[in-house]
C-alpha cells in the first residue's frame, strides 16, 4: 500500500443496522492513524487518534481498531441513525505533522 | 470557544486574477496546516505554518502559491495568477502543538472560471 485507501467509496445503510468499513495505510513508518467525520458544508470533525498496533477506541456508537502491522483499521458505526450521515476520512500521520487522507466513505442512513 | 475559521467560504475568480485565502485558527493554536482537495480526489498536504514561520512547504506548487502566518492576524494562502485547475476546496487546520489532534476549519471553495 503506497497511500490511503478507504473503501467502499460509499454505503447505504437501514437505520437501525451496524455498519463498519476500512482504511488501509502504509504500515512502514507509522506514526499515527486519524478518523475525522465530515458533514457537508461544516467542518472536519475529529473523532479518533491511534497510535498503538490493537489500538481500539469508541466514541458513543462509533467505535475504531487499529491493526498497524498491516496497515489497516476498521470504523463501525452501532445502529446507525439519520445523524451518523456523513463521509468518514481516514488519515495517516507522516512524521509530526503530514496528514495523508485517504478519499472517504460516505455513510447514508435511510430512514 | 471559535473553531477554526475561514473566510471567504466561497471565491469566484477568473483566470489571471489572485485569490487570498484567509485562516484564523482556533484560540491558541499557534500551528496551521493548509491542505487542498481537488475534485475526486483527497485533502492533500500543502504548508505548515508556526507563527511567523514557513515549517514545511513541500506540498505546495512551487509557482504563484505562498503562505505566511503574521504575528497578528491570520493565515493567509495566496495564489497569484489563477488558473482554472486552481479550482478546489482549500482547508486549514490548526493545531495547539506540533504533531498534537489538527481541528480543520470549514474550508474555502475557490471557482476560477
Amino acid at each position: 500500500i503506497l497511500n490511503v485507501e478507504q473503501s467502499p467509496q460509499s454505503l447505504h445503510v437501514q437505520e437501525g443496522d451496524s455498519t463498519n468499513f476500512t482504511c488501509s495505510f502504509p504500515s512502514s513508518n507509522f506514526y499515527a492513524l486519524h478518523w475525522y467525520r465530515w458533514e457537508t458544508a461544516k467542518s472536519p470533525e475529529a473523532l479518533f487518534v491511534m497510535t498503538l498496533n490493537g489500538d481500539e477506541k469508541k466514541k458513543g456508537r462509533i467505535s475504531a481498531t487499529l491493526n498497524t502491522k498491516e496497515g489497516y483499521s476498521y470504523l463501525y458505526i452501532k445502529g446507525s441513525q439519520p445523524e451518523d450521515s456523513a463521509t468518514y476520512l481516514c488519515a495517516s500521520r507522516l512524521g509530526d505533522y503530514k496528514l495523508s487522507f485517504g478519499a472517504g466513505t460516505t455513510v447514508t442512513v435511510r430512514a | 470557544n471559535a473553531g477554526v475559521m475561514q473566510n471567504p467560504r466561497h471565491l469566484v475568480r477568473r483566470r489571471g486574477q489572485e485569490a487570498r485565502l484567509r485562516c484564523s485558527p482556533m484560540k491558541g493554536h499557534s500551528h496551521v496546516y493548509w491542505y487542498r482537495q481537488l475534485p475526486e480526489e483527497g485533502l492533500k498536504f500543502m504548508v505548515y505554518l508556526q507563527k511567523e514561520n514557513i515549517i514545511d512547504e513541500s506540498g505546495m506548487p512551487k509557482e504563484r502559491f505562498s503562505a505566511e502566518f503574521p504575528k497578528e492576524g491570520p493565515s493567509i494562502l495566496r495564489i497569484q495568477q489563477v488558473v482554472r485547475g486552481d479550482s478546489a476546496a482549500y482547508f486549514c487546520a490548526s493545531s495547539a502543538n506540533r504533531g498534537e489532534t489538527q481541528y480543520f476549519g470549514p474550508g474555502t471553495r475557490l471557482l476560477v472560471l
